[in-house]
């Protein structure tokens, strides 16, 4: 069975500054995709990034990017000029093909005025 | 693009009746929903996958007798929540993928239920 580990339950980081977040899971399949999914306050899940494992070149979207080391199975989050919007929990997750995403325990994150 | 809502965004209920709460996909179709269960603080928890046309498929501990699932359509599935207690309370959350994604997964907005 695949797992994901989030080993940061909090953090924290100055608003304009740079912050990552950790993820690494197990897996013995090749083809695979993996998430970060963001839940702010309202509960409501944002997908922030997707990443799909036969792609070497690192997914990024605006202020968000990924570390993507398959060998070492390892997808942390790198947020850049953080702003007092991307509080939240920040869920990682992964899915083989037609299967439900399984979530690590999520890190809770602020941004400090 | 890929906008999905349910309803109801909250609802209380007395200890022994049934709520239903409803998950539609707006701008696409989706041929597989999932039903998430969070308890506060906490990561979410599978409770079933469904395909439309299908019996839903219920993970490990989940009492599909007490948690039903229907998908009787490409944009609509719903849970009904039999015989509620006070221990059913928490916050459920769908998410629905569409026929041309194998993967991504879009959530909507939750649902608290609290029974009294």
């Amino acid at each position: 069975a695949q797992t994901v580990t989030q080993s940061q339950p909090e953090m924290s980081v100055q608003e304009a500054e740079t912050v990552t977040l950790s993820c690494t899971y197990d897996t013995s399949e090749n083809n695979y995709y993996l998430f970060w999914y963001k839940q702010p306050p309202s509960r409501q899940m944002i997908l922030v990034i997707r990443q799909e494992a036969y792609k070497q070149q690192n997914a990024t979207e605006n202020r968000f990017s990924v570390n993507f080391q398959k060998a070492a199975k390892s997808f942390s989050l790198k947020i850049s000029d953080s702003q007092l919007g991307d509080t939240a929990m920040y869920f990682c997750a992964f899915t083989l093909r037609n299967t439900p995403l399984v979530f690590g325990k999520g890190t809770r994150l602020s941004v400090i005025a | 693009g890929a906008v999905v809502s349910q309803h109801p965004s909250w609802v209380i209920c007395k200890s022994g009746t049934s709520v239903k709460i409803e998950c539609r996909s707006l701008d696409f179709q989706a041929t597989t929903m999932f039903w998430y269960r969070q308890f506060p603080k906490q990561s979410l928890m599978l409770m079933a996958t469904s395909n439309e046309g299908s019996k839903a498929t219920y993970e490990q501990g989940v009492e599909k007798d007490k948690f039903l699932i229907n998908h009787a359509s490409l944009t609509l599935s719903t849970l009904t929540v039999t015989s509620a207690h006070p221990e059913d309370s928490s916050f459920y959350i769908c998410s629905a993928r569409g026929q041309e994604s194998t993967d991504t997964q879009y959530f909507g907005p939750g649902t608290r239920l609290t029974v009294l």
